[in-house]
This record gives C-alpha cells, sequence and structure tokens, in this order.
C-alpha cells in the first residue's frame, strides 16, 4: 500500500526567504506526482506535475524535482510572498494512467510579511 | 465550465437522513474521482470513474456509500441514512485519460456537516 509523508508539517518563514517542502512515498512504481496548494476553505489547486520519466518541472518561482528511485520529491520555492501561505500537499498516481492519487497530509506553510 | 463545479457548497443534514452530492467535471474529461477530506486528516480517496463505469470503488467507506456517472460527464454522490463521522469535505476532481497522466483538477468541494 503506497504511503505518503511530508515534512514539515508545517513552516514560518519570513518573507523573502527561498524554502524547500519535502515529500516522500513508500511504492517508486508510480505514474506520477503532482503538487497542489490549498487555500482555507478551498478545494485543490494544481501547481506541478511531474511524469515519472522527468526529473523536475518548474512553473515560475516553483521548481518541483522527483527522484523516482529514492522515493522523493521536494517543492521549492523561491522568494516566498505572503500571498504563498497556504497547506502544500504532494500526490502520487499509481502505475497505471487511471490509477487513485496517494496524498500526502500537507505542509502548512505561513509566509510572514 | 472552465472548472469542476460542485453543489452544493455547503449541506448540513440529520443523522439518519440521506443526501447526494453532484459533481459537474471540466468537458472532455472522462477521468472523475472522489475524495473525502476530514477535519485534520488527509484526502482519503473513494472512488473513481473512467466514463460511466467505476473500476476503482475499493475506497467508499461503507454500503451507505454509493456513487454514479451518467453521460460520461454529470456524477452524483450519495450517502444513506448519514452518521456524523461522515461529516467531511466531500472533493471532486476530473482529468483527461490517455494523455500522459494528464493533471487531475478539483472542484471546491461540498462540506456536509452531520447533525
Amino acid at each position: 500500500k503506497q504511503e505518503v509523508t511530508q515534512i514539515p508539517a508545517a513552516l514560518s518563514v519570513p518573507e523573502g526567504e527561498n524554502l524547500v517542502l519535502n515529500c516522500s512515498f513508500t511504492d517508486s512504481a508510480i505514474y506520477n506526482l503532482q503538487w497542489f496548494r490549498q487555500d482555507p476553505g478551498k478545494g485543490l489547486t494544481s501547481l506541478l506535475l511531474i511524469q515519472s520519466s522527468q526529473r523536475e518541472q518548474t512553473s515560475g518561482r516553483l521548481n518541483a524535482s522527483l527522484d523516482k528511485s529514492s522515493g522523493r520529491s521536494t517543492l521549492y520555492i523561491a522568494a516566498s510572498q505572503p500571498g504563498d501561505s497556504a497547506t502544500y500537499l504532494c500526490a502520487v498516481r499509481g502505475d497505471t494512467s487511471g490509477s487513485r492519487l496517494t496524498f500526502g497530509e500537507g505542509t502548512q506553510l505561513t509566509v510572514n510579511p | 465550465g472552465a472548472g469542476v463545479s460542485q453543489s452544493p457548497s455547503n449541506k448540513v443534514t440529520e443523522k439518519g437522513k440521506d443526501v447526494e452530492l453532484r459533481c459537474d467535471p471540466i468537458s472532455g474529461h472522462t477521468a472523475l474521482y472522489w475524495y473525502r477530506q476530514s477535519l485534520g486528516q488527509g484526502l482519503e480517496f473513494l472512488i473513481y470513474f473512467q466514463g460511466n463505469s467505476a473500476p476503482d470503488k475499493s475506497g467508499l467507506p461503507s454500503d451507505r456509500f454509493s456513487a454514479e456517472r451518467t453521460g460520461g460527464s454529470v456524477s452524483t454522490l450519495t450517502i444513506q441514512r448519514t452518521q456524523q463521522e461522515d461529516s467531511a469535505v466531500y472533493l471532486c476532481a476530473s482529468s483527461r485519460k490517455g494523455q500522459g497522466g494528464s493533471p487531475l483538477h478539483f472542484g471546491n468541494g461540498t462540506r456536509l456537516t452531520v447533525t
């Protein structure tokens, strides 16, 4: 059974700092990995999707890496802003494209002005 | 529509009543997922549809839960004889299938409170 762990559970940083969120998963037979953000009372917003054959994806100030063999992914946020405050969730999809996503419990990020 | 739409956004019901939650996926998305998010917990998979069929419904917690999808579009999640432990946010997501594992797009969820 796939298990996804995110560390840290919560993080508070001053504005402008670069930061890294960590995600690990127990079964390396994944199809892809997706990072989401969730604002309070809202659904999930997709940030980045990394296919199993890829090593990283970038979008603006966000960079996500994937090391499938070791079961790890990181989300790097450059020059953090108060608007980045949210819960960040990592999810892995099983080894077929229709399989469920298994989610971590998230990292709650607060960026202080 | 532009995104995944869920209704109602909030639902308060008495214990023992039945409820129906609706999901309108993004047009053209053949895959549809239901998840549940309880307070302070992660997202729990419930069921996956590909078209109108459900190849994976292993996450439904009991036989009080059922879901259907018609016309390859709208899906309804039904909870019969609701219990207080059913209180949670129910999230629906959709994606294209067969395009390299395209990203899931989520709706804003239905917050269900069972009193």
